[in-house]
């Protein structure tokens, strides 16, 4: 498809289980963000890639938090020990850097539902 | 306190209302603004950006940002029940600055 792909869609983890959730940006993005939506907050900044390196990890709230991103283009989103207050929807989202003109514009995938019993 | 504050809601009015969304922010340095919609179970997709202060209009669509207030509003006109989803605020400090701040979204239900 034409936009963003995440998998999977929905994971119900037991606690202290690893989880890898994975984002296929849209062909031809250099730029790569992951997001979590936890109910009644704002998209919080987990990590930022540009190409394959991570210029930003500021976001990631613990070191049970990691992410990678490969030839410029897949990204994997890495929980280890996941606990209850893990639980959310992990957005993706690409955007493509243009010279001039706006170029804020995230384009999101659907997310991977995070459910840690 | 949040970098960007915005009501959560629920908002329900009737088809054909004028819908009236709001955020206030506190960095002042913010100078990109964005209104993203999110419907049920998708990802939040760009409905109108603006530069610095002043209003933009997109067919029923209008944003308006006021810098001295920090303060920014959507406007919908003509409400329609497709209109019915969660509206997101977004800033950043540059047209490059790639970490938006985003409020917490108004859920917003349109009555046919």
């Amino acid at each position: 498809g034409a936009g963003v792909s995440q998998s999977p869609s929905n994971k119900v983890t037991e606690k202290g289980k690893d989880v890898e959730l994975r984002c296929d940006p849209i062909s031809g993005h250099t730029a790569l963000y992951w997001y979590r939506q936890s109910l009644g907050q704002g998209l919080e900044f987990l990590i930022y890639f540009q190409g394959n390196s991570a210029p930003d990890k500021s976001g990631l709230p613990s070191d049970r938090f990691s992410a990678e991103r490969t030839g410029g283009s897949v990204s994997t989103l890495t929980i280890q020990r996941t606990q209850q207050e893990d639980s959310a929807v992990y957005l993706c989202a690409s955007s493509t850097l243009r010279s001039g003109g706006y170029t804020g514009e995230l384009f999101f995938g659907e997310g991977s539902r995070l459910t840690v019993l | 306190q949040k970098e960007v504050e915005q009501d959560p809601g629920p908002l329900s009015v009737p088809e054909g209302a004028i819908v009236s969304l709001n955020c206030t922010y506190s960095n002042s340095a913010f100078q990109y603004f964005m209104w993203y919609r999110q419907y049920s179970r998708k990802g939040p997709e760009l409905l109108m950006y603006t530069y610095s202060s002043g209003n933009k209009e997109d067919g029923r669509f209008t944003a308006q940002v006021d810098k001295s207030s920090k303060y920014i509003s959507l406007f919908i006109r003509d409400s329609q029940p497709s209109d019915s989803a969660t509206y997101l605020c977004a800033m950043s400090r540059s047209s490059n600055d790639y970490k938006l701040s985003f409020g917490a979204g108004t859920t917003v239900t349109v009555r046919a």
